[in-house]
């Protein structure tokens, strides 16, 4: 079974700092990755993903996550922290299920707050 | 457009009370999910359809029920809740290997 684990449950950054939030999954074939943002009370909002192919994806906000398949790992950076990144961040891993649909297996979240 | 729309936004209800959340999505996915999202941790699938047919149900009780009318739209039936029920309920969508798009979410209070 596929699983995800994120170690950090709250990290707190000073605004214009470096971030990298630390993800490692557990899957059998190769994965399908994912980051994906939640504000308070907001729904979640994709990041970046990982289909294939070049091991660093660049996605919105100014993010970059990397993909290291012996580590079994994908952390997310940033090289400069803004304020309006506070929020909740979420690493997940997909399968495929039946038809066109998938199953997400979440990690259990990662806190950031951003001091001014 | 990459969006999926949930309507309520918020909804209270009596433990009595049925009631429906809505969702909806024109980006052509074949494939939505149903999620609940207690504070502080991440979404929990409830229910998967995948042309507009249950795939997957996750030992959901029945006082939840699930209803996809057509390929854009996506209904659950709520009826006779606990407190325990309130939460955030996401409604999200995807087609093959495109990546997952949520709504934002009903804010659900079950009294």
């Amino acid at each position: 079974a596929q699983s995800v684990t994120q170690p950090d449950i709250h990290i707190t950054v000073s605004e214009g700092a470096s971030l990298e939030l630390r993800c490692n999954y557990s899957y059998g074939a190769t994965p399908y990755l994912f980051w994906y943002v939640q504000s308070p009370g907001q729904g979640l909002q994709l990041l970046l993903k990982y289909f294939s192919g070049d091991t660093l994806v660049q996605g919105i906000k100014g993010f970059e996550a990397e993909f290291k398949r012996s580590q079994s790992s994908f952390n997310l950076r940033k090289p400069s922290v803004h304020w309006s990144d506070a929020a909740e961040y979420f690493c997940a891993v997909a399968s495929i299920s039946s038809g066109s649909a998938r199953q997400l297996t979440f990690g259990s979240g990662t806190q950031l707050t951003v001091l001014p | 457009d990459t969006e999926v729309t949930q309507t309520p936004k918020h909804l209270v209800m009596g433990m009595t009370n049925k009631k429906s959340l809505k969702c909806e999505q024109h980006m052509g996915h074949r494939a939505m999910y149903w999620y609940k999202q207690k504070a502080k941790k991440p979404p929990e699938l409830m229910f998967v359809y995948s042309y507009e047919k249950l795939s997957i149900n996750e030992s959901v009780p029945s006082r939840f029920s699930p209803e996809c009318p057509n390929s854009s739209l996506l209904n659950l039936h709520l009826h006779a809740l606990q407190p325990e029920d309130s939460a955030l309920y996401l409604c999200a969508s995807s087609q093959g290997t495109s990546s997952m798009f949520f709504g934002p979410g009903t804010r659900l209070t079950v009294l």
